[in-house]
């Protein structure tokens, strides 16, 4: 079965370049979750849509994060004028139930791993 | 103060060994209670969950003390694939009750030897 997808594994940017990351949840899956992980560290909140609409997106590190759902399913991290701190691996969660305390499992992409030279 | 604090290792066992990871988080909201484990440039992947009474899936055992806020892992008779990073992981009520945002600790790196 498929799990949770991201796209492109790996991307090299110059700084000020903009870059898009792509997430495809497991199908049916009504959450979806941004994450980010620097190297060493375990992975931070970034944030959070149930269906198309963004409800928290209370960890986005600055306005030049961006995160978009519009048809519910689909979503894509957008950073704008990377930065070298931007660098990490940005992980994408999906899971089933809006919210069911221990039933609430969230099931993770591979990542894409940005650098930013 | 980070919110989950854990043992920031990395430990280095003998297969056949038994091992204790502990965790300790902040936030007295704290709801929900999980373990993941993380292969080395992989995804982190749910291990177990924690519950109140204590829980066990073969080899790992979990136990969560609320009131001291504090969650730890036993693994038993380890072998070379249990060799990942161990994830603590909590989440918490937010103001409008909803419990989704996960809190991961920084990670504690095991190495099982052969």
């Amino acid at each position: 079965g498929a799990g949770v997808s991201q796209s492109p594994r790996y991307k090299v940017a110059k700084r000020g370049q903009d870059v898009a990351l792509r997430c495809d949840p497991i199908s049916g899956h009504v959450s979806l979750f941004w994450y980010q992980q620097a190297l060493g560290q375990g992975p931070e909140f970034l944030t959070y849509f149930q269906n198309e609409a963004q409800l928290d997106k209370s960890g986005l590190p600055s306005d030049r994060f961006f995160a978009e759902r519009p048809e519910g399913s689909v979503s894509t991290l957008k950073i704008q004028r990377t930065q070298q701190e931007d660098s990490a691996v940005y992980l994408c969660a999906s899971s089933w139930h809006r919210d069911r305390g221990q039933k609430n499992i969230q099931y993770f992409g591979a990542g894409t791993r940005l650098s930013v030279l | 103060r980070k919110e989950v604090e854990q043992d920031p290792g990395p430990f280095n066992v003998p297969e056949g060994a038994t091992v204790a990871f502990n965790c300790t988080y902040s936030n007295s909201a704290s709801q929900s209670f999980f373990w993941y484990r993380q292969d080395c440039r992989k995804e982190p992947k749910l291990l177990m969950s924690v519950y109140s009474s204590g829980n066990e899936d073969g080899r790992f055992t979990a136990q969560l003390n609320r009131a001291s806020q504090y969650i730890s892992l036993l693994i038993r008779d380890s072998k070379l694939s249990d060799s990942a990073t161990y994830l603590c992981v909590v989440s918490a009520l937010n103001s409008g009750g909803s419990n989704y945002k996960l809190t991961f600790g920084k990670g504690t790196l095991l190495t099982v030897n052969p």
